[in-house]
């Protein structure tokens, strides 16, 4: 079974623009949710999606935001990018069932460089 | 507020020496513990979920522990190949706010020397 994939790999911007990035996950897998991972911070939690409804959002500004599709593909959208924006963006897959832990399976990431 | 706390930061091994890395949690009712390891400019790949006290888990020379408080990765006669960042996260019932997100320690960067 194919793994979590995310596009494009590496992105260079700079300071104003804005990024899409995009995740599609393990097939079956109906939540996604995405990361930001930095030296500083670690792994962040930006939000999650299922059946293309948010269902919780972590403690980003607005400029983060995020959709998904009815074949559960999401997208991640940054406006106005700054240069703390800079990070490895993850994207990750789980059944969501309710009986038992969400294992979430991580993509490669898509690192973003602002400029 | 969830907590996950590692350590050591860092870890240098002689091949065969084995070790554990540690982490410590507070969490609102805890749902699951997850191991990962990441290796350089890649995302992490998942070990083992581990989600009530006293229950263990083992892959290769990879061996996860769970206790009320912290869970413990013991590393067996590590090999070079071994060398990663090891994560670890914490996931809380559906009840609580933080439903279904991981929330992340800092990692143990673990190198293996030959």
């Amino acid at each position: 079974k194919a793994g979590v994939t995310q596009t494009p790999r590496y992105l260079i911007k700079t300071r104003g623009q804005q990024v899409t990035l995009s995740c599609s996950p393990i097939s079956g897998h109906r939540s996604v949710s995405w990361y930001q991972q930095t030296p500083g911070q670690g792994l962040q939690f930006l939000f999650e999606y299922f059946s293309e409804t948010q269902r919780n959002k972590g403690n980003f500004p607005g400029r983060f935001s995020g959709r998904q599709f009815s074949n559960s593909r999401s997208e991640m959208n940054v406006s106005t990018l700054e240069l703390g924006d800079s990070a490895l963006y993850l994207c990750a897959s789980s059944l969501s069932t309710l009986r038992t832990p969400e294992t979430q399976y991580f993509g490669p990431g898509t690192r973003l460089l602002v400029l | 507020e969830d907590q996950v706390t590692q350590s050591p930061e860092a870890l240098r091994l002689q091949e065969g020496e084995s070790s554990s890395l540690n982490c410590s949690y507070t969490v609102s009712g805890l749902r699951g513990l997850f191991w990962y390891r990441q290796d350089p400019g890649k995302g992490p790949e998942f070990l083992f979920t581990l989600y009530s006290a006293g229950e263990e888990k083992e892959k290769e020379r990879l061996k996860a522990t769970l206790t009320k408080k912290e869970s413990f990765l013991h590393i067996t006669a590590p090999k070079p190949e071994d060398s990663a960042t090891y994560l670890c996260a914490v996931q809380a019932r559906l009840t609580t706010g933080s439903a279904r997100q991981l929330t992340f320690g800092s990692g143990t960067q673990l190198t293996v020397l030959p």
